[in-house]
């Protein structure tokens, strides 16, 4: 089955640094992946959407300059969360679209990062 | 606004037993319905997929409906057993501003009692 990894699981970081967190399609080329943020006890909320070799889509409230998506390759997205802060701390979770057979409506997820400011 | 509603409290339910979980929607006309499943930690996996001109959908233990003039989704867990605890989530996707986007709802947390 598709398979979408993230990397690292778990980071700390200081506030004011910047944190990458990788996503990683294993098994399958995905044209389209989707960041999404939880808090606790809260839905998932999209972030941003990024296609392959072009900019990503921000949804409405999200800081295209503090959250940089690169989706550099058919298998390879990356969020960098800059000048980090506090209530930056959240679960982050990144889902890619497998198109290869076709259209699919089916999203698969990454285990998702925890990333804890200080 | 567009809401979508799901029982943010637990559901307890004896092993053995039928697990019905609601997903009510409002302001949303979706193309289709997603139901997914959380662990603690981990990241959601897909489990059903129900297109708004469908009434029904099974896999294995699991039945889906959708009912877009009442604008609700039922999602059933027949013969549920201690490994089926975990939170559901709904989730509604159109095809606004050209391309899929999905809305996740809050999702209900289910304990199945051995």
């Amino acid at each position: 089955g598709a398979v979408v990894s993230q990397h690292p699981s778990r980071v700390i970081c200081k506030s004011g640094t910047s944190v990458k967190i990788e996503c990683r399609s294993l098994d399958f080329q995905a044209t389209t992946m989707f960041w999404y943020r939880q808090f606790p006890k809260q839905s998932l909320m999209l972030m941003a959407t990024s296609n392959e070799g072009s900019k990503a889509t921000y949804e409405q409230g999200v800081e295209k300059d503090k959250f940089l998506i690169n989706h550099a390759s058919l298998t390879l997205s990356t969020l960098t969360v800059t000048s980090a802060h506090p209530e930056d701390s959240s679960f982050y979770i990144c889902s890619a679209r497998d198109r290869s057979g076709g259209f699919s409506y089916e999203q698969y997820f990454g285990p998702g990062t925890r990333l804890t400011v200080t | 606004s567009q809401k979508i509603e799901q029982n943010s409290e637990a559901l307890n339910i004896q092993e053995g037993k039928t697990a019905t979980l609601t997903c009510n929607y409002t302001n949303y006309s979706p193309a289709y319905l997603q139901w997914y499943r959380q662990d603690p930690g981990r990241g959601p996996v897909f489990l059903l997929l129900i297109r708004e001109n469908e009434k029904e959908k099974r896999k294995e233990r699991l039945k889906v409906t959708f009912d877009t003039t009442l604008k609700q989704s039922l999602f059933h867990i027949t013969a549920s057993q201690p490994a089926d605890s975990a939170t559901y989530l709904c989730a509604l996707g159109d095809n606004s501003g050209g391309y899929q986007k999905v809305t996740f709802g809050i999702g209900t947390k289910l304990q199945v009692i051995p």
